[in-house]
């Protein structure tokens, strides 16, 4: 079974500033593909950024880029030039090829003006 | 694309009463999931459909949770006898879910909140 963890249950960030948030998981399948979604206050859940895992060219979205890294399996994202519509609940997901998505407990990010 | 609908956006009930949630995902998706989130954690599976047919359920779906997705299109989910730690926001969620597919999204609804009294 995949599992998802997020170490940071909160990290703060200055507005302009970068910040990373880390992710680590665990599958036993060769074929799958991570995630990160953000949830503002609105709770609405929207996709940042995608990585499939047999591509090792790191995804960028923007101001948003992924560190992927398959042997120690982490997948931490980055957040440059930071804004105040940034500030959310950031969830890392793992999805093997024909199951289903398996998300993180989230990492609260606060930008600070 | 008029995206992930979901209704109601909010329920309140009294403990003991059924509930019944129904999300209409994006038209040429797939696979449809239902999620429950409680406040500052992260989407908890429930279950999921291929079309109509249910693939997976969770452990943590009691007997008193049924999920539907009969033609294939819209889905519903109801809660029966429903108790205060059913409490949470329920969450829809589809993708294309199609044979060798290899750019798989989850597209969110804006969920339903329970609560229940």
């Amino acid at each position: 079974a995949q599992t998802v963890t997020q170490s940071q249950p909160e990290m703060s960030v200055q507005e302009a500033e970068t910040v990373t948030l880390s992710c680590t998981y665990d599958t036993s399948e060769s074929d799958y593909y991570l995630f990160w979604y953000k949830q503002p206050p609105s709770r609405q859940m929207i996709l940042v950024i995608r990585q499939e895992a047999y591509k090792q060219q790191n995804a960028t979205e923007n101001r948003f880029s992924v560190n992927f890294q398959k042997a120690a399996k982490s997948f931490s994202l980055k957040i440059s030039d930071s804004q105040l519509g940034d500030a959310a609940m950031y969830f890392c997901a793992c999805l093997n090829y024909g199951q289903n998505f398996v998300f993180g407990p989230g990492t609260r990010l606060s930008v600070l003006p | 694309d008029t995206g992930v609908s979901q209704n109601p956006r909010h329920k309140i009930t009294k403990r003991g009463q059924n509930v019944t949630f129904r999300c209409d995902p994006i038209s040429e998706h797939n696979r449809l999931y239902w999620y429950r989130q409680t406040l500052g954690q992260g989407p908890e599976f429930l279950t999921y459909f291929q079309n109509e047919a249910q693939l997976e359920k969770s452990r943590l779906l009691s007997d008193r949770f049924s999920a539907e997705r009969p033609k294939g299109s819209f889905s519903t989910l109801e809660i029966q006898r429903t108790e205060q730690g059913d409490s949470a926001m329920y969450l829809c969620a589809s993708s294309s879910g199609a044979t060798g597919a290899r750019n798989e999204k989850l597209f969110f609804g804006s969920g339903t909140q329970l609560s229940v009294l």
